[in-house]
């Protein structure tokens, strides 16, 4: 079956321009995640989307970072006014609910911020 | 903050050697996950733990939960090149949080 996608596969911008990066979730998972990993670290939690409920944003490094998720499935993360710094491997991983253990990972966006 | 230290960061060995990766928090974790991740791809979950001392297989990777949860290890008996990887590990807090801490990795290279 499909699994979790994520385009594009790779950005370069310019330092100061804005960027989106979509993530479509595997069909029925009600739990989406971002994470950032940087220069093949560990990732580093940025945002949650459980159903309906509020998103739990706690995670997002700046007011510069957005991200929404319509219709409860695909999730776009924006960066405004783009930084050197946010240059970092960008992932979603989406899972069947709260009490799922189980993440699947999208191959990442591969953000290079000139 | 609760945080994840894994050791070695890197570790570099022949085919046929086993080796073991650590993790450490001093903060109690409800679950543990390790994940393996190659190049260009997101991780792939290889196993979670959930109870203090748990121990679980995988063909000739051997996964463990510390007692107390705050810990765990991954044993791999007879490494071969297909290991090769970055592992990471996860954990779940115990406040009914979802959020999942990610460990700093530990990279992997099995020559063959």
């Amino acid at each position: 079956g499909a699994g979790v996608s994520q385009s594009p596969s790779n950005k370069v911008t310019e330092k100061g321009k804005d960027v989106e990066l979509r993530c479509d979730p595997i069909s029925g998972h009600t739990a989406l995640y971002w994470y950032r990993q940087s220069l093949g670290q560990g990732l580093e939690f940025l945002i949650y989307f459980q159903g309906n409920s509020a998103p739990d944003k706690s995670g997002l490094p700046s007011d510069r970072f957005s991200a929404e998720r319509t219709g409860g499935s695909v999730s776009t993360l924006t960066i405004q006014r783009t930084q050197q710094e946010d240059s970092a491997v960008y992932l979603c991983a989406s899972s069947l609910g709260r009490e799922s253990y189980e993440q699947y990972f999208g191959p990442g966006t591969r953000l290079t911020v000139t | 903050t609760q945080l994840l230290e894994q050791s070695p960061q890197f570790l570099s060995i022949q085919e046929g050697e086993n080796l073991t990766v650590y993790c450490n928090s001093s903060s109690v974790f409800s679950s543990l996950q390790w994940y393996r991740q190659e190049p260009g791809e997101g991780p792939v979950l290889l196993v979670t733990v959930v109870t203090g001392g748990e121990v679980k297989k995988l063909k000739r990777l051997t996964f463990q939960f510390g007692d107390a949860r705050k810990d765990s290890s991954l044993h791999i008996t007879a490494a071969q090149p297909g290991d090769t990887g970055l592992y990471l590990c996860a954990g779940k807090g115990t406040s009914g949080t979802y959020k999942y801490i990610f460990g700093t990795g530990t990279r992997l290279k099995v020559l063959a």
